[in-house]
């Protein structure tokens, strides 16, 4: 199956802790996102690297650090989260200016 | 700057009824334009997909989208909605001079009457 795989799909953790989101794609695309999706649905880019390198990377806290071991892998990390961290983080995958897979989601709860 | 704007946060319509979402983009180049739709606990889905020709794209489950250059308008319609197609719908566009950044608008939130 070719897709955008995201794991884990929920994870509920209290402020303060660290928590590691992974993401990989079987597509073959050489362009991988990562997108926050808060409560009302908006969805907001962070990152997108290209061929494993970072080419953008909006105005998101510093506690939020992409990694990239290679171009169907993209992780994302968060050290000390905030209760504003709470929201649906979803990872995505293309080749450049072709439109952009999705996987399911990756859920935080920040209690 | 660039941007894309859905004006109706919300549409409620019967089902059998005719739909239309509307999206409006600004970018003074040639825009990749993209309608996404999400359902409930799940990923977007791609809908269609403009790059360049014909101005009426088809997409899946009978939805098209018109291309307007002289609008900057990329709106989506549907002829007859099934309550199945109660979803949040995104208007998206990829540009040629930032091919690594797709804009999405707001969402519009559609619900289907049964």
């Amino acid at each position: 199956e070719t897709a955008v795989f995201q794991t884990p799909n929920y994870h509920v953790t209290q402020v303060g802790n660290e928590v590691s989101f992974n993401c990989k794609q079987t597509l073959g695309h050489d362009t991988m996102y990562w997108y926050k999706q808060d409560s009302k649905k908006l969805l907001k880019i962070m990152f997108s690297y290209n061929n494993k390198q970072l080419i953008v990377n909006e105005t998101v806290p510093r506690r939020f650090s992409p990694q990239s071991s290679d171009k169907a892998h993209l992780n994302l990390r968060i050290k000390s989260v905030e209760p504003e961290d709470s929201a649906v983080y979803l990872c995505a995958s293309s080749h450049s200016y072709t439109e952009v897979f999705f996987g399911k989601g990756t859920r935080l709860t920040v209690v | 700057a660039q941007s894309v704007t859905q004006p109706d946060a919300r549409v409620t319509v019967s089902e059998g009824a005719s739909l239309q979402l509307r999206c409006k983009y600004s970018y003074s180049a040639t825009p990749y334009l993209f309608w996404y739709v999400q359902y409930p606990r799940q990923g977007l889905q791609l809908l269609l997909k403009y790059y360049s020709g014909d101005p009426v794209v088809q997409g899946v489950n009978s939805f098209e989208a018109e291309f307007s250059k002289s609008n900057s308008s990329f709106h989506l319609q549907k002829a007859s909605v099934h309550w199945s197609d109660s979803a949040v719908y995104f208007c998206a566009l990829s540009m040629i001079t930032n091919a690594y950044k797709v804009i999405f608008g707001k969402g519009t939130h559609l619900h289907v009457l049964p």
